[in-house]
């Protein structure tokens, strides 16, 4: 069973401040993988995927690698705004494509 | 600007009624998927549903959830009887499949 483990559980910043969000799964068998933000109350809205046969993708001030082999994906943060803070959850889709594992999710706040 | 939409917002119930929650999925997306959130398990797939057919249910405990497509703008959540241990925040997503899904803001439910 896939298990999916994101590291720190929460974290808090100055603004400004780059930083790096960890997530780990434990079966390298996988489609894609997604990076997710949470804002409280909200529902989940997707901020990159990347495809297994990828390395990174990036959008704006976000940076997604993934090292397959090793069962790991960071999220890099560019110069942190308080507008950044969240919930950053993870999640791998198997190669099955029938299954979707979530991380239990990186709370983060940057502080003003 | 399409969003999936989900009724109602919050539901408090007593144990042992039965509560029904909605989703309107994006006009034009054949896969539905249902989730539930909660602080001790994250965020779990409960059932998902391609061209209105169901195709997993194996997160939902099948003696008391239920899930349905009566036609492609409705997606319910039944839940009879409710149990304390049902309380969480259900989230409907819709989307062309498992790489592009949209979420709505959920149904936040506590069963007292």
């Amino acid at each position: 069973k896939q298990e999916v483990t994101q590291i720190p559980a929460a974290l808090s910043v100055p603004e400004g401040e780059n930083l790096v969000l960890n997530c780990s799964f434990t079966d390298s068998a996988i489609y894609n993988l997604q990076w997710f933000r949470q804002d409280p109350g909200k529902g989940l809205t997707s901020l990159l995927l990347i495809q297994s046969s990828q390395r990174e993708q990036t959008s704006g001030r976000l940076n997604a690698s993934l090292d397959k082999s090793s069962g790991r994906s960071t999220l890099y943060i560019a110069a942190s705004q308080p507008g950044d803070s969240a919930t950053y959850l993870c999640a791998v889709l198997e190669t099955s494509g029938s299954r979707l594992t979530f991380g239990e999710g990186t709370q983060l706040t940057v502080n003003p | 600007d399409a969003r999936v939409t989900q009724t109602p917002r919050h539901k408090v119930t007593e144990m042992g009624q039965e509560v029904t929650m909605r989703c309107q999925p994006i006009l034009g997306h054949n896969t539905v998927f249902w989730y539930r959130q909660t602080m001790m398990q994250g965020l779990e797939l409960l059932a998902y549903f391609r061209n209105r057919a169901p195709l997993d249910d194996s997160g939902m405990p099948k003696d008391r959830f239920s899930a349905e497509m009566p036609d492609a703008t409705l997606a319910t959540l039944k839940i009879q009887p409710s149990e304390p241990r049902d309380s969480a925040v259900y989230f409907c997503a819709s989307g062309l499949g498992w790489e592009t899904q949209y979420f709505g803001p959920g149904t936040r439910l506590l069963v007292l």
